[in-house]
């Protein structure tokens, strides 16, 4: 079935450091990719997607590249706030409305 | 812009006790999710609905579980008689407006369900 790996956390980091939180994904076919952003106390929010192959998700300063060849989806931004402390999940799902699988989630903390 | 809304935000019960955890989808989409969250444990599925009916359910939602969609805007969750390891966060989903894709599914605040 489908999986999803994501970096153990938690992550601390300095604000205004590189963030990277790798994701691969085990499925068959094309699914979608998502990244989640849950903050503390609060739900999930869509933060990006892709849907296929080389695409680009992109928001708030964060970036995810959907690597077939890889199989993987990793979250990147170039310079992180406070505010950026959050729980993080990727997540995949298919287009004919399936399910979507998660990854066990990484605690991102930014310190001043 | 359009979200999807879950009341209770936080609902405490009695060990064997009914409970419906209810949810209102965003207002075009077609289907309609239940996942759970355990305290610091991932996101699981729990089930799927679409055009009244399940569509893909995980091997947790056993007959202690039930989905209804009642009327034209809610979608409700029951869990007949609790247990303590139901304890945890419960998101709804909904995803697929007629001509969108259905593929992203947004999610609503979730309810908080304490068993004791």
């Amino acid at each position: 079935g489908d999986s999803v790996t994501q970096m153990e956390g938690p992550v601390t980091l300095s604000e205004e450091a590189f963030l990277t939180i790798n994701c691969t994904y085990t499925a068959t076919g094309y699914p979608s990719l998502f990244w989640y952003v849950q903050y503390p106390g609060e739900g999930l929010q869509l933060l990006l997607k892709a849907t296929k192959a080389d695409d680009k998700g992109s928001n708030k300063g964060f970036e995810a590249t959907y690597r077939k060849e890889t199989t993987s989806f990793h979250l990147e931004k170039g310079s992180v706030q406070v505010s950026d402390s959050a729980v993080y999940f990727c997540a995949l799902s298919r287009t004919n409305a399936g399910k979507s699988t998660f990854g066990d989630g990484t605690t991102l903390t930014v310190k001043p | 812009e359009p979200e999807v809304t879950q009341t209770p935000s936080h609902q405490v019960t009695q060990m064997g006790q009914e409970v419906i955890l209810r949810c209102v989808p965003i207002s075009n989409h077609l289907y309609f999710y239940w996942y759970r969250q355990i305290l610091g444990q991932k996101v699981e599925f729990l089930v799927s609905f679409y055009n009244n009916e399940i569509s893909e359910k995980s091997e947790i939602f056993d007959d202690q579980f039930s989905v209804e969609r009642p009327d034209g805007s809610n979608f409700t969750l029951k869990i007949r008689s609790t247990k303590l390891e139901d304890s945890a966060m419960y998101f709804c989903a909904s995803s697929g407006g007629i001509g969108g894709l259905t593929d992203t599914q947004y999610f609503g605040p979730g309810t908080r369900l304490t068993v004791l």
